[in-house]
């Protein structure tokens, strides 16, 4: 069965460094997304990704962070300049588009543990 | 989106059936329950999810009150690998870009 992957699995880095988390969404998905979760918190919604460009972001996706989609298969986040409370698990997830069977459901990848030091 | 509430915690004896409670009582006609999992350190999962009426597939069933304020996500014979924390979470289907808004969840142990 098709997965989401995410490279690497684990990245540390210095503060004021720029960070950059792939992810390769299921081939044949339309949506894509980045989610985090800090160490022992909920899940956060970051930012939707439609037709080449945001289609929704949270406040925590400020400035600091971009979103890019450069080829057919790979979807990357962008931290610019990294803060301490920019460590968490980085989650990739896609979906399908309307007009397919299961359009709503979300994969999600294994994610990418970020530690800024 | 609709805010619920899960029980923080819940213990099942493995082999047995696993009931997670979920209340949703603001929830509008146009909103789906979705249950999602996330096992430790894992990314989250997408389990089920259902509008009004009743819904099973090859990981649980999803049983929706008729009045839609309250949903149970079964497990029927759950496993010690089922210990997750579970996320039931209510959106329109098609809001916006389709984010998900998780909640605290509830953090299933299988127990042997």
């Amino acid at each position: 069965e098709p997965e989401v992957t995410q490279t690497p699995s684990h990245q540390v880095t210095q503060m004021g460094q720029e960070v950059i988390l792939r992810c390769v969404p299921i081939s044949n998905h339309l949506y894509f997304y980045w989610y985090r979760q800090i160490l022992g918190q909920k899940v956060e919604f970051l930012v939707s990704f439609y037709n080449n460009e945001i289609s929704e972001k949270s406040e925590i996706f400020d400035d600091q962070f971009s979103v890019e989609r450069p080829d057919g298969s790979n979807f990357t986040l962008k931290i610019r300049s990294t803060k301490l409370e920019d460590s968490a698990m980085y989650f990739c997830a896609s979906r399908r588009g309307l007009a397919t069977s299961r359009p709503y459901e979300q994969y999600f990848g294994p994610g990418t543990r970020l530690t800024v030091t | 989106d609709a805010k619920t509430t899960q029980p923080t915690s819940m213990d099942c004896a493995e082999g047995r059936a696993a009931n997670l409670p979920c209340n949703h009582s603001t929830i509008s006609g146009n909103e789906y329950v979705y249950w999602y999992r996330q096992i430790h350190s894992q990314g989250p999962q997408y389990i089920i999810h259902g509008l009004k009426n009743n819904e099973t597939n090859e990981m649980a069933s999803l049983i929706i009150t008729e009045d839609r304020k309250s949903s149970t996500l079964i497990l029927p014979h759950a496993t010690l690998r089922d210990t997750a924390v579970y996320y039931c979470i209510v959106r329109v289907a098609q809001n916006q870009g389709g984010k998900l808004i998780f909640g605290q969840g509830t953090e299933l142990s299988v127990k042997p």
